[in-house]
């Protein structure tokens, strides 16, 4: 268990609906990254937050969105969802504002697009 | 940039014996870390080992260890005495010291055979 706590683990949803996945980093840290993992474009970083401020940006949709709020949970919320979005979206949390910390990834919420 | 090369799309291995997967990067960074991660079926993704580029010492973790050859951007790893627990894909990747995104290699799936 890394701590870090994603939710939901599986989500069905259909083409152009909206949803909100959740992040709760380990205890202590600071940072929060989102990732997607889909079979053609592997391990892709979006974005990623520090103490509540956006601090990195990868390559993440305009249609996305993310947040982190005061208790340093996260969301990323993903909208007018296509097909291509369909993929595993990992939340993972370090110490300090740089990945250079040790990373640790929590289990992934699982999107399906239908 | 960082670029993150994994050349074994798969590697098998029996029960007990030693497996070594390639890892091969390029970046303009003179200070960075470097990352095994493994995914089980599970798809989480777990840190197995952790390497500083300033540190010329090779980092170990137990049964895994890595070799890295900075001058030729070279970063593998070795899994000794493989176990049935270690079939997974394994995800080599790269970030700069000051930076915020991992960059991921495109994995090595392993196979152990009992």
């Amino acid at each position: 268990d890394s701590g870090v706590t994603q939710t939901p683990k599986h989500l069905i949803t259909a083409t152009g609906q909206r949803v909100t996945l959740r992040c709760s980093p380990r205890s202590g840290d600071l940072s929060v990254y989102w990732y997607q993992q889909s079979l053609d474009q592997g391990l892709q970083f979006l974005i990623q937050y520090y103490n509540g401020e956006e601090r990195a940006k990868g390559n993440i949709l305009e249609r996305f969105s993310a947040q982190q709020f005061p208790d340093l949970h996260s969301e990323l919320n993903l909208s007018s969802l296509e097909l291509g979005d369909s993929a595993l979206y990992f939340c993972a949390s370090s110490l300090g504002r740089t990945s250079g910390n040790t990373i640790y990834f929590g289990e992934g919420s699982w999107l399906t697009v239908v | 940039a960082q670029t993150v090369t994994q050349s074994q799309p798969e590697m098998s291995v029996q029960e007990a014996e030693t497996v070594t997967l390639s890892c091969t990067y390029d970046t303009s960074e003179s200070d960075y870390y470097l990352f095994w991660y493994k995914q089980p079926p599970s798809r989480q993704m777990i840190l197995v080992i952790r390497q500083e580029a300033y540190k010329q010492q090779n980092a170990t973790e137990n049964r895994f260890s890595v070799n890295f050859q900075k001058a030729a951007k070279s970063f593998s790893l070795k899994i000794s005495d493989s176990q049935l627990g270690d079939a997974a894909m394994y995800f080599c990747a790269s970030v700069p010291a000051a930076g915020n995104k991992l960059t991921f290699g495109g994995g090595t799936r392993v196979l152990v055979k009992p």
